[in-house]
């Protein structure tokens, strides 16, 4: 079936610190590709969407400085937390839909981040 | 009111004993219904697709989609210790954004 690769799958960093987080769609092409992030027994809150080839689109809320999205290929789509803050720790989980199009999702296992 | 309903449980069973999920929603545009299984510290993993309405099966899984009552279910058959885990529903009305329901905690017990 679909397989959505994520790395690392855990992050322990300073304050400060720049953190990449990778997700890969492994035997098929995405040219759309989901963040979220998700708080401890909470649900899923959609971060934003990365596009291939063009600027991500952020939901509401969310800092596009803060969160760096990068989509070069059909198969990556990049998140990177610049200059992380204690407040930026939480589980991070990307998606992507292996049918020519976004539904159905599959997610990677998720990039458990702390930053102290 | 939120767009997804779904009660977080927890919901314990025995072994072997059907467990039954749903969720209610208020989008009618939504046509995309999909259910996830979470096990902690994981990402979810899907488990039933149903694009528009009907019933689909799949080994020990039924899902149920009620278009006209704005009401989805997830029936688990002979539940396993195995099936431990946190059940998320989630729908679109387009090939784009998910809402998800808050998830159901269920513990199958041995």
């Amino acid at each position: 079936g679909a397989v959505v690769s994520q790395h690392p799958s855990r992050v322990i960093c300073k304050s400060g610190t720049s953190v990449k987080i990778e997700c890969r769609s492994l035997d098929f092409q995405a040219t759309t590709m989901f963040w979220y992030r998700q708080f401890p027994k909470q649900s899923l809150m959609l971060m934003a969407t990365s596009n291939e080839g063009s600027k991500a689109t952020y939901e509401q809320g969310v800092e596009k400085d803060k969160f760096l999205i990068n989509h070069a290929s059909l198969t990556l789509s990049t998140l990177t937390v610049t200059s992380a803050h204690p407040e930026d720790s939480s589980f991070y989980i990307c998606s992507a839909g292996d049918r020519g199009g976004n539904q159905p999702q599959h997610f990677g296992d998720g990039t458990r981040l702390s930053i102290l | 009111q939120k767009e997804v309903e779904q009660d977080p449980g927890p919901l314990s069973v025995p072994e072997g004993a059907i467990v039954s999920l749903n969720c209610t929603y208020s989008n009618s545009a939504f046509q995309y219904f999909m259910w996830y299984r979470q096990y902690s510290r994981k990402g979810p993993e899907l488990l039933m697709y149903t694009y528009s309405s009907g019933n689909k099966e799949d080994g020990r899984f039924t899902a149920q989609v009620d278009k006209s009552s704005k009401y989805i279910s997830l029936f688990i058959r002979d539940s396993q210790p195995s099936d431990s885990a946190t059940y998320l529903c989630a729908m679109s009305a387009n090939d784009y954004k998910l809402s998800f329901g808050a998830g159901t905690t269920v513990t199958v017990r041995a």
